[in-house]
Protein backbone atom coordinates (compact mmCIF):
# COMPACT_ATOMS: atom_id res chain seq x y z
CA UNK A 1 0.00 0.00 0.00
CA UNK A 2 1.83 3.19 -0.92
CA UNK A 3 -0.71 5.49 0.50
CA UNK A 4 -2.79 6.07 -2.61
CA UNK A 5 -6.35 5.14 -2.93
CA UNK A 6 -8.45 5.29 -6.07
CA UNK A 7 -12.24 4.89 -5.93
CA UNK A 8 -13.84 2.50 -7.58
CA UNK A 9 -11.63 -0.20 -8.09
CA UNK A 10 -13.45 -1.79 -11.18
CA UNK A 11 -16.45 0.75 -13.12
CA UNK A 12 -18.66 -1.31 -15.72
CA UNK A 13 -20.56 1.14 -18.17
CA UNK A 14 -22.53 1.07 -20.75
CA UNK A 15 -21.52 3.17 -23.74
CA UNK A 16 -22.85 6.84 -23.51
CA UNK A 17 -23.10 7.24 -19.86
CA UNK A 18 -20.55 9.61 -17.39
CA UNK A 19 -18.22 7.75 -15.18
CA UNK A 20 -16.34 9.45 -12.22
CA UNK A 21 -13.13 8.37 -10.51
CA UNK A 22 -11.63 9.38 -7.60
CA UNK A 23 -8.18 9.58 -6.61
CA UNK A 24 -6.71 10.19 -2.82
CA UNK A 25 -3.34 10.83 -2.79
CA UNK A 26 -0.48 10.75 -0.04
CA UNK A 27 -1.59 13.72 2.31
CA UNK A 28 1.45 15.79 2.12
CA UNK A 29 2.05 15.73 -1.87
CA UNK A 30 1.50 18.74 -3.67
CA UNK A 31 1.24 16.72 -6.89
CA UNK A 32 -1.13 14.73 -8.64
CA UNK A 33 -1.14 12.68 -11.92
CA UNK A 34 -3.44 10.82 -13.82
CA UNK A 35 -2.42 8.14 -16.45
CA UNK A 36 -4.08 5.86 -19.00
CA UNK A 37 -3.37 1.80 -19.17
CA UNK A 38 -4.80 -0.06 -21.94
CA UNK A 39 -4.25 -3.91 -22.47
CA UNK A 40 -0.74 -4.57 -22.96
CA UNK A 41 0.95 -1.18 -22.68
CA UNK A 42 2.78 0.47 -21.00
CA UNK A 43 0.50 3.83 -18.68
CA UNK A 44 0.23 6.80 -20.08
CA UNK A 45 -0.01 10.49 -19.37
CA UNK A 46 -3.14 12.11 -19.35
CA UNK A 47 -3.13 14.98 -16.77
CA UNK A 48 -1.12 16.59 -14.12
CA UNK A 49 -1.66 19.30 -10.93
CA UNK A 50 0.29 20.87 -8.86
CA UNK A 51 -1.94 22.14 -5.85
CA UNK A 52 -5.48 22.40 -7.31
CA UNK A 53 -4.00 24.30 -10.35
CA UNK A 54 -4.14 21.50 -13.35
CA UNK A 55 -0.97 22.25 -15.57
CA UNK A 56 -0.34 20.27 -18.51
CA UNK A 57 -3.10 18.08 -20.38
CA UNK A 58 -1.97 15.25 -23.05
CA UNK A 59 -3.64 15.33 -26.23
CA UNK A 60 -5.23 11.74 -24.96
CA UNK A 61 -7.81 14.02 -22.83
CA UNK A 62 -10.14 14.94 -25.23
CA UNK A 63 -13.18 17.36 -24.50
CA UNK A 64 -15.45 14.42 -23.01
CA UNK A 65 -12.72 14.10 -20.17
CA UNK A 66 -12.41 16.39 -16.84
CA UNK A 67 -10.14 16.39 -14.31
CA UNK A 68 -10.41 18.52 -11.24
CA UNK A 69 -8.61 18.88 -7.67
CA UNK A 70 -10.36 21.63 -5.99
CA UNK A 71 -8.63 21.93 -3.04
CA UNK A 72 -5.25 20.65 -3.73
CA UNK A 73 -6.05 16.80 -1.90
CA UNK A 74 -7.89 14.74 -3.89
CA UNK A 75 -8.82 14.55 -7.56
CA UNK A 76 -11.89 13.53 -9.16
CA UNK A 77 -11.68 12.26 -13.14
CA UNK A 78 -15.05 12.61 -15.16
CA UNK A 79 -15.58 10.75 -18.61
CA UNK A 80 -18.58 11.79 -20.71
CA UNK A 81 -20.89 10.21 -23.13
CA UNK A 82 -17.85 6.71 -22.57
CA UNK A 83 -16.78 5.10 -25.21
CA UNK A 84 -15.75 1.43 -26.16
CA UNK A 85 -12.26 2.61 -26.56
CA UNK A 86 -12.36 4.33 -23.00
CA UNK A 87 -11.91 0.64 -21.64
CA UNK A 88 -8.61 0.84 -19.86
CA UNK A 89 -7.47 1.27 -16.15
CA UNK A 90 -6.76 4.79 -14.30
CA UNK A 91 -3.79 5.00 -12.51
CA UNK A 92 -3.11 8.08 -10.25
CA UNK A 93 0.21 9.05 -8.59
CA UNK A 94 1.25 12.04 -6.51
CA UNK A 95 4.61 13.27 -5.41
CA UNK A 96 6.11 16.38 -3.14
CA UNK A 97 8.03 18.50 -5.52
CA UNK A 98 10.35 21.22 -4.61
CA UNK A 99 11.70 20.19 -1.21
CA UNK A 100 13.84 17.45 -2.30
CA UNK A 101 16.10 16.98 -5.62
CA UNK A 102 13.81 14.13 -6.54
CA UNK A 103 10.09 14.03 -6.12
CA UNK A 104 9.57 10.29 -6.79
CA UNK A 105 5.86 9.16 -8.04
CA UNK A 106 3.93 6.77 -5.93
CA UNK A 107 0.92 4.97 -7.49
CA UNK A 108 -2.39 3.98 -6.77
CA UNK A 109 -3.75 0.86 -7.14
CA UNK A 110 -5.66 2.16 -10.47
CA UNK A 111 -9.97 1.84 -11.26
CA UNK A 112 -10.41 -0.71 -14.11
CA UNK A 113 -13.33 0.75 -16.58
CA UNK A 114 -15.15 -1.56 -18.96
CA UNK A 115 -17.18 -0.36 -21.19
CA UNK A 116 -20.34 -2.15 -22.80
CA UNK B 1 8.85 8.51 -26.82
CA UNK B 2 10.41 6.53 -23.89
CA UNK B 3 14.12 7.39 -23.37
CA UNK B 4 14.70 4.00 -22.54
CA UNK B 5 15.69 0.48 -24.71
CA UNK B 6 14.64 -2.55 -22.45
CA UNK B 7 14.70 -6.44 -23.78
CA UNK B 8 11.10 -7.47 -24.45
CA UNK B 9 11.32 -10.03 -21.69
CA UNK B 10 13.52 -12.07 -19.74
CA UNK B 11 13.68 -15.44 -17.54
CA UNK B 12 15.58 -15.64 -14.48
CA UNK B 13 15.66 -19.12 -12.17
CA UNK B 14 13.90 -18.58 -8.44
CA UNK B 15 17.00 -17.83 -6.04
CA UNK B 16 18.65 -16.52 -8.18
CA UNK B 17 19.91 -12.48 -8.78
CA UNK B 18 17.82 -10.83 -11.88
CA UNK B 19 19.87 -8.55 -13.93
CA UNK B 20 17.67 -6.46 -15.63
CA UNK B 21 19.31 -4.31 -18.13
CA UNK B 22 18.39 -0.97 -19.71
CA UNK B 23 20.22 1.49 -22.31
CA UNK B 24 19.52 5.13 -21.98
CA UNK B 25 22.32 6.85 -24.49
CA UNK B 26 20.93 10.42 -24.96
CA UNK B 27 19.98 10.80 -21.04
CA UNK B 28 20.46 14.53 -19.77
CA UNK B 29 22.50 15.32 -16.97
CA UNK B 30 19.64 16.49 -14.50
CA UNK B 31 17.83 13.35 -15.06
CA UNK B 32 17.36 10.67 -13.08
CA UNK B 33 17.29 6.23 -13.84
CA UNK B 34 14.13 5.40 -11.87
CA UNK B 35 12.78 1.80 -11.94
CA UNK B 36 9.13 0.63 -11.18
CA UNK B 37 7.56 -2.70 -11.93
CA UNK B 38 4.29 -3.46 -12.58
CA UNK B 39 2.55 -6.70 -11.04
CA UNK B 40 0.06 -7.84 -13.38
CA UNK B 41 -3.41 -5.88 -12.70
CA UNK B 42 -1.89 -3.55 -10.09
CA UNK B 43 -0.65 0.37 -10.08
CA UNK B 44 3.37 0.45 -11.03
CA UNK B 45 5.28 0.00 -7.68
CA UNK B 46 8.42 2.00 -7.26
CA UNK B 47 11.34 0.00 -6.66
CA UNK B 48 14.48 2.46 -6.98
CA UNK B 49 16.34 5.11 -8.36
CA UNK B 50 19.51 7.24 -8.55
CA UNK B 51 21.63 9.54 -10.66
CA UNK B 52 25.29 8.96 -10.73
CA UNK B 53 26.02 6.87 -7.84
CA UNK B 54 24.96 3.22 -7.20
CA UNK B 55 21.88 2.70 -5.00
CA UNK B 56 20.81 -0.03 -2.89
CA UNK B 57 17.37 -0.47 -0.90
CA UNK B 58 15.69 -3.58 0.55
CA UNK B 59 14.27 -4.39 -2.58
CA UNK B 60 17.15 -4.03 -5.08
CA UNK B 61 19.99 -2.53 -6.23
CA UNK B 62 20.72 -0.42 -9.44
CA UNK B 63 24.25 0.24 -11.26
CA UNK B 64 24.50 3.01 -13.45
CA UNK B 65 27.78 3.12 -15.54
CA UNK B 66 30.36 6.10 -15.19
CA UNK B 67 28.93 7.54 -18.53
CA UNK B 68 25.61 6.98 -17.58
CA UNK B 69 24.67 5.56 -20.77
CA UNK B 70 22.89 2.04 -18.96
CA UNK B 71 22.08 0.67 -16.18
CA UNK B 72 21.42 -2.46 -14.52
CA UNK B 73 18.41 -3.06 -11.67
CA UNK B 74 19.59 -6.45 -9.84
CA UNK B 75 16.74 -8.58 -7.70
CA UNK B 76 19.41 -10.15 -5.74
CA UNK B 77 17.69 -13.38 -4.63
CA UNK B 78 14.40 -13.15 -7.23
CA UNK B 79 11.10 -14.95 -5.52
CA UNK B 80 8.03 -15.96 -7.52
CA UNK B 81 6.83 -12.31 -6.30
CA UNK B 82 8.68 -11.07 -8.58
CA UNK B 83 7.08 -11.67 -11.70
CA UNK B 84 6.16 -8.40 -13.06
CA UNK B 85 6.90 -6.07 -16.34
CA UNK B 86 10.05 -4.26 -14.89
CA UNK B 87 10.15 -0.16 -16.43
CA UNK B 88 13.55 1.41 -16.79
CA UNK B 89 12.67 5.31 -16.70
CA UNK B 90 14.66 8.44 -17.35
CA UNK B 91 12.92 11.37 -15.97
CA UNK B 92 13.77 14.95 -14.52
CA UNK B 93 12.58 14.76 -11.07
CA UNK B 94 9.44 16.98 -11.56
CA UNK B 95 8.26 15.22 -15.20
CA UNK B 96 5.68 13.15 -16.26
CA UNK B 97 6.49 10.13 -16.76
CA UNK B 98 7.00 8.65 -20.20
CA UNK B 99 6.96 4.86 -19.74
CA UNK B 100 8.16 2.11 -22.40
CA UNK B 101 7.09 -1.06 -22.62
CA UNK B 102 9.34 -2.14 -20.26
CA UNK B 103 10.92 -5.84 -19.61
CA UNK B 104 8.59 -8.72 -18.60
CA UNK B 105 10.34 -11.03 -16.01
CA UNK B 106 9.15 -14.55 -15.63
CA UNK B 107 10.44 -16.15 -12.54
CA UNK B 108 10.98 -19.83 -12.62
CA UNK B 109 10.17 -22.41 -10.17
Amino acid sequence: DTGVSQDPRHKITKRGQNVTFRCDPISEHNRLYWYRQTLGQGPEFLTYFQNEAQLEKSRLLSDRFSAERPKGSFSTLEIQRTEQGDSAMYLCASSLVGRTRTDTQYFGPGTRLTVL
Amino acid sequence: DAKTTQPPSMDCAEGRAANLPCNHSTISGNEYVYWYRQIHSQGPQYIIHGLKNNETNEMASLIITEDRKSSTLILPHATLRDTAVYYCIVIRGDDKIIFGKGTRLHILP
